[in-house]
This record gives C-alpha cells, sequence and structure tokens, in this order.
C-alpha cells in the first residue's frame, strides 16, 4: 500500500499521559500535514511541513503539542499531560510540490483515534 | 474559521445528479476553491480544485461563478458510495473545513 499510513490507529490514554502519533507520507511527497477533527466538524489544520521545515503551526497547537520531521520523511505529533478536550481523530495528510501551484491534493491517512479517560 | 457556507445536508437518488452549493462571498483573487468528501470512519479524499474556471474530472464537475462568491459541485450520476460529508474549502497558504454537507443518495 503506497497510501499515507497512520500509528497507532487507535489509542486510549490516562488524563495528564504523553502521547505520540507517528505519520508516514507518501514516498517523495514534500508537504505533510496535521489536522485534529472531532465528532461532527470538519477536520482543523494544526500544523504543516515543506521537506523537514515547520512552516506554518495553527493557534489551536499549544504548547503541549509539538510535531516534528526530523529527515523530511515520516512525522510524529506528541501531545504532553494530555486532557480529555484532546480527545479526537488525529488526521495527517501529504501532498506533492507543484510549481506554481501552493496548495495541491492532499492524501489524507486513516487517522489515530485519540481517548483520553 | 471556515471561509464557506454550504448546507448541513441534502439528499439525492441513486441515478441522478447530485449539486452541492458552496458560498464563499469573502474569497480573495488568489484563493482556490477545493472539494473533498469524507466517509465515515476514513480520511478526506480530494475530489477536485479550481481557480476562476469551471473544471471537471473522473469524479465530478466544478462550476465556479464568475464573481466567485459561490460555486457548485456536481456528481453527475450519484451512487450509494457517493454518500459522505462533502467539504468545500477555500484557501492560498492553508485549508480551513467548515462542517460541510452531509449528502444522502437514497436508492
Amino acid at each position: 500500500d503506497t497510501g499515507v499510513s497512520q500509528d497507532p490507529r487507535h489509542k486510549i490514554t490516562k488524563r495528564g499521559q504523553n502521547v505520540t502519533f507517528r505519520c508516514d507520507p507518501i514516498s517523495e511527497h514534500n508537504r505533510l500535514y496535521w489536522y485534529r477533527q472531532t465528532l461532527g466538524q470538519g477536520p482543523e489544520f494544526l500544523t504543516y511541513f515543506q521537506n523537514e521545515a515547520q512552516l506554518e503551526k495553527s493557534r489551536l497547537l499549544s504548547d503541549r503539542f509539538s510535531a516534528e520531521r526530523p529527515k523530511g520523511s515520516f512525522s510524529t505529533l506528541e501531545i504532553q499531560r494530555t486532557e480529555q478536550g484532546d480527545s479526537a481523530m488525529y488526521l495527517c495528510a501529504s501532498s506533492p510540490l507543484v510549481t506554481g501551484q501552493v496548495i495541491d491534493e492532499q492524501f489524507f491517512g486513516p487517522g489515530t483515534r485519540l481517548t483520553v479517560l | 474559521d471556515a471561509k464557506t457556507t454550504q448546507p448541513t445536508s441534502m439528499d439525492c437518488a441513486e441515478g441522478r445528479a447530485a449539486n452541492l452549493p458552496c458560498n464563499h462571498s469573502t474569497i480573495s483573487g488568489n484563493e482556490y476553491v477545493y472539494w473533498y468528501r469524507q466517509i465515515h470512519s476514513q480520511g478526506p479524499q480530494y475530489i477536485i480544485h479550481g481557480l476562476k474556471n469551471n473544471e471537471t474530472n473522473e469524479m465530478a464537475s466544478l462550476i465556479i461563478t464568475e464573481d466567485r462568491k459561490s460555486s457548485t459541485l456536481i456528481l453527475p450520476h450519484a451512487t450509494l458510495r457517493d454518500t459522505a460529508v462533502y467539504y468545500c474549502i477555500v484557501g492560498y497558504n492553508d485549508m480551513r473545513f467548515g462542517a460541510g454537507t452531509r449528502l444522502t443518495v437514497k436508492p
């Protein structure tokens, strides 16, 4: 399967614990995006990378959230000291960088569903 | 906040065209209109995008008004598998999803 993959698919944790999610984009896609989605709402943009550089972060991304893409390939999203309000689906997407177009078609992964008890 | 307004839900008969409207009255000159859909429990799927010209691909057609303040996504022959939430998004450097339109295709 050459699509975007995310691991784990489900995560249950207790409030106050740290969690880390991984996203493997489509090979050779320069851009990688993280979104959060709660029930009944559309995905909310969190951050995006172009290669290893983190180019934009939403104000939704509090200090407890950190994302990395150290070698410009896979990315991790860490949430420290989780809160019940962090319970959501965390989606990763990747896209190629096409000259002359700012936003390209984004290919989404299946998401990681986080439940904070 | 999302820059688009879409109806909350719509129904369509199987085999008929589904026309999904979107208002984006505050769109700026360099912002594209994107459409994605999300089938239950899956990540969103890209459908089509455009700047000011109408666009067509194997999945759908996108009609953008001349003033670019609204657009319509057309699924020419809807099937039961097209039942999903459809998101209209306006953006340049990033994408802001709204709540979308829940399309139900009925037999």
